[in-house]
């Protein structure tokens, strides 16, 4: 258990639904990342937040929407996904240093039909 | 720009071997590197870093580390492998002026009993 749980496990959707996946960091970090494993792809960084501020963007198409309400939350909204986008997603967390180590959840694996 | 690189796919091992996962780096300043580990189904988890100081970093569940500037690497080792390290290994290097860490591909490690 790395302190950063991530809801639902699971999830599958069709093209047209909307979804969101949530994450929760109990660290008392101020850092929070989205991340995209696909199989036989390196991991994608997607979203970077430094005390609820969007720092990095990775020219992450728009039906991927990330919201933070404050440092411990951090949201991925979905709408209109393409099977493309079914991987695994990953939130991470870490203190506000660069140097600092990155935490994990254990994912979200996205299925869209 | 930085950049890692992990150039095998996967290693296989024989359980009481010694094992290394090999890395190499592309940073223009100082790197922060580090290693993480994936076992099915779960989300990344630290094993070592190196930020500065001692060339040799050791880390969690026996494994470690050797920092060679000149050769521009940071391979993993461990001196004597057991079937419960079988797991997926990425590197990673931080973009030390902010919050980006850039993966290796990762690299699948097979210890046979």
């Amino acid at each position: 258990e790395t302190g950063v749980t991530q809801t639902p496990r699971h999830l599958v959707m069709g093209m047209t639904n909307k979804k969101s996946l949530k994450c929760e960091q109990h660290l008392g970090h101020n850092a929070m990342y989205w991340y995209k494993q696909s199989a036989k792809k390196p991991l994608e960084l997607m979203f970077v937040y430094n005390f609820k501020e969007q720092t990095e963007n990775n020219s992450v198409p728009s039906r991927f929407s990330p919201e933070c309400p404050n440092s411990s939350h951090l949201f991925l909204h979905l709408h209109t996904l393409q099977p493309e986008d079914s991987a695994l997603y990953l939130c991470a967390s870490s203190q506000d240093s660069g140097r600092e180590t990155q935490y994990f959840g254990p994912g979200t694996r996205l299925l869209v039909l | 720009a930085q950049s890692v690189a992990q150039p095998e796919d996967q290693v296989n091992v024989a359980e009481g071997n010694p094992l290394t996962v090999k890395c190499t780096y592309s940073v223009s300043g100082n790197p922060y590197l580090f290693w993480y580990v994936q076992y099915p189904n779960r989300g990344l988890q630290f094993l070592l870093k190196y930020i500065t100081g001692d060339n040799l970093v050791k880390g969690s569940y026996g494994f470690e580390a050797e920092f060679n500037k000149s050769q521009t690497s940071f391979h993993l080792k461990k001196p004597s492998a057991l079937v419960s390290d079988s797991a997926l290994y990425f590197c990673a290097v931080r973009d030390t002026g902010g919050f980006k860490t850039i993966f290796g591909a990762g690299t699948r490690l097979f210890v046979k009993a």
